[in-house]
């Protein structure tokens, strides 16, 4: 049994330069979401996909992220022209239903030099 | 005003004692409560999920929801050592409306169980 699976770890690139991150959800699961998660917060909800349309997205998600999930599978996480701010844990989750509980990955730890 | 409000600790107690965590909200369209544990450098842990008022119980924790207070709580009897973590309170609304189940968080309360 494969939990939400993330990758990289961690990424520490230097400002300006743009990332990407990888989430493969439980396999069964069709909801998607990603989550950012600063030093000593709670996470905070960024995005909803589901199978392959992104139906929700927050105020935090500025036009420099984009999200995808072309095949309704793994998603993709994009952040161009990195900033400080963008220093986080970018957490995704899945569950395969609305009222069901979401389950998590480890996240990736974004560090901006 | 933050819609979930979470005292983020820290809490310290010795093995064996009772800790009660809790969370108040504002917003009346929450419907369903989970506790989440998170160890350092790792995602969030599903604990507990519940819908609507009342107490569930798993092993050593128990999950209460009063929605008239709008103030839930997590109990968890004869700590350990390695329940040494950050717990998180999240909630999300109920069917309908534009709401596809986004979570919302509370901060997190840090808990040390010392030997």
């Amino acid at each position: 049994d494969t939990g939400v699976s993330q990758d990289p770890r961690h990424k520490i690139t230097k400002r300006g330069q743009n990332v990407t991150f990888r989430c493969d959800p439980i396999s069964e699961h069709n909801r998607l979401y990603w989550y950012r998660q600063t030093l000593g917060q709670g996470p905070e909800f960024l995005t909803y996909f589901q199978n392959e349309a992104q139906l929700e997205k927050s105020r935090l998600l500025s036009d420099r992220f984009s999200a995808e999930r072309p095949k309704g599978s793994f998603s993709t996480l994009e952040i161009q022209r990195t900033e400080q701010g963008d220093s986080a844990m970018y957490l995704c989750a899945s569950n395969s239903g609305r009222e069901q509980p979401q389950h998590f990955g480890d996240g990736t730890r974004l560090s901006i030099l | 005003q933050k819609e979930v409000e979470q005292d983020p600790g820290p809490l310290s107690v010795p093995e064996g004692a009772i800790v009660s965590l809790n969370c108040t909200y504002s917003n009346s369209a929450f419907q369903y409560f989970m506790w989440y544990r998170q160890y350092s450098r790792k995602g969030p842990e599903l604990l507990m999920y519940t819908y609507s008022s009342g107490n569930k119980e798993d092993g050593r924790f128990t999950a209460q929801v009063d929605k008239s207070s709008k103030y839930i709580s997590l109990f968890i009897r004869d700590s350990q050592p390695s329940d040494s973590a950050t717990y998180l309170c999240a909630m999300k609304r109920g069917a309908g409306g534009t709401s596809y189940g986004k979570l919302t968080f509370g901060q997190g309360t840090i808990l040390t169980v010392h030997p």
